[in-house]
């Protein structure tokens, strides 16, 4: 596709329940990033992938979050057990090795998620 | 304390005045800056990156850096009504991994 597609682009949902969120890279791209905004703040790092594995999950707050990739492009982000505290825009950006050494992230319109 | 730290805002030009955005970070062996623009409900957009100590110009946007000092800012010359926006500062870790401030809200008044 032309950017980064991310899908849904807004999740209601209740507190304790299961939470997919996808993102669909641009074409190509073998860094794909996931962060977290809070209304006010800037994006918080939560996972990296280079190709098919996660080169860095230093940013996932607890063990109710987990990220997949398993075939080196969409990635899916997992919530388990899902409390108020997680609703944010969830954003997710790609980037070839290049672009990822430069800052060029290419970032998704996020999946605002609203837990209730 | 944070790894990058702006004013929040929000700071408010006159339109056609230079707009002054700061960012101050912690890790001392950080080696490449980055400012993004984010408008309002969008996705963050990169504008400048800066490596090398002094200013980086880029048509009206200027990015300075000083090492020494920890502080990275970025000048917008001649603002518009179209910079308003929230002006996030980052700074890049092993593997291109970026840490974002808070971001600072712009708005230039016609």
């Amino acid at each position: 596709g032309a950017g980064v597609s991310q899908t849904p682009s807004n999740k209601v949902t209740e507190k304790g329940k299961y939470v997919e969120l996808r993102c669909d890279p641009i074409s190509g791209h073998t860094a794909l990033y996931w962060y977290r905004q809070s209304l006010g703040q800037g994006p918080e790092f939560l996972i990296y992938f280079q190709g098919t594995g996660a080169a860095d999950d230093s940013g996932l707050p607890n063990d109710r979050f987990f990220a997949v990739r398993p075939e080196g492009s969409v990635s899916t982000l997992k919530i388990q057990r899902t409390e108020r505290g997680d609703s944010a825009v969830y954003l997710c950006a790609s980037s070839t090795r290049l672009a990822a050494n430069t800052g060029e992230l290419f970032f998704g319109e996020g999946s605002r998620l609203t837990v209730l | 304390q944070k790894e990058v730290e702006q004013n929040s805002g929000p700071l408010s030009v006159p339109e056609g005045a230079i707009a002054s955005l700061n960012c101050t970070y912690s890790d001392r062996g950080s080696q490449s800056f980055f400012w993004y623009r984010q408008y309002s409900g969008k996705s963050p957009e990169l504008i400048m990156f800066i490596y090398s100590n002094g200013d980086k110009e880029d048509g009206r946007f200027t990015a300075q850096l000083n090492k020494a000092s920890q502080y990275v800012s970025l000048l917008i010359r001649d603002s518009q009504p179209s910079d308003s926006a929230t002006y996030l500062c980052a700074v890049s870790r092993q593997g291109g991994k970026l840490i974002f401030g808070q971001g600072t809200e712009l708005s230039v008044k016609p």
